[in-house]
């Protein structure tokens, strides 16, 4: 069954502690790997798409990884305006299905 | 006015009221979708549209229901809701079914009473 996991499912760090969120998926076939960070009561904001196995991106404090079973969104020396859920979303190749994870939740403390 | 924006913002209905739910996007996109998002589950794909066509609709009961006049616009028809549907309610669109990088819109808060 596709599926996508995503942990921890609550996060807290004092600022300028670096830290990794992981989303683990299975799919039969990868289309893609989708990170978005969502604000409290906003739609999602687009991070990052991967689409193979050692692919890497980045985006100031934010570094996504991929691997054939994972990804891992990396924060550098995060800030409390980092604070947001971040949510994982797979698209199968089989049909275009898409599929969310319940998202993480980081609390960045001053 | 860029992106996606949804109309309105928060909604407040009764069981035995009528209301739509409207979205715009601006990014010239031809796949526009409607998704649930409750407190603690994964977001729940209800509706697909691609070039004004819907392609999916993921066994969402009857009292909603999608219009799409235009790849532009999606609109969601609500009737007879009951309190278990209270929830965000996003739209999202991409530049086609198979380029799937969706991008939301801010959403519209539905309470049931």
């Amino acid at each position: 069954e596709d599926q996508v996991t995503q942990s921890p499912e609550a996060l807290r760090l004092q600022e300028g502690e670096s830290s990794s969120l992981n989303c683990s998926y299975t799919v039969s076939g990868l289309r893609g790997l989708f990170w978005y960070r969502q604000d409290p009561g906003k739609g999602p904001e687009f991070l990052f798409t991967l689409y193979s196995a050692g692919e890497e991106k980045e985006k100031e404090r934010l570094k996504a990884t991929l691997t054939k079973k994972e990804s891992f969104l990396h924060i550098t020396a995060p800030k409390p305006e980092d604070s947001a859920t971040y949510l994982c979303a797979v698209q199968a190749i089989a049909g275009n299905q898409f599929y969310f994870g319940t998202g993480t939740s980081l609390t960045v403390i001053p | 006015e860029t992106g996606v924006t949804q109309t309105p913002r928060h909604l407040v209905m009764g069981m035995t009221n009528k209301k739509s739910l409207k979205c715009e996007q601006h990014l010239g996109h031809n796949a526009m979708y409607w998704y649930k998002q409750s407190a603690k589950k994964p977001l729940e794909l209800m509706f697909v549209y691609n070039f004004k066509e819907q392609t999916e609709n993921n066994s969402v009961p009857s009292r909603f229901s999608p219009e799409c006049p235009n790849s532009s616009h999606l609109f969601l028809h609500l009737h007879t809701l009951q309190p278990e549907d209270s929830a965000l309610y996003l739209c999202a669109s991409s530049r086609d079914r198979g380029q799937e990088t969706q991008y939301f819109g801010p959403g519209t808060r539905l309470l049931v009473l």
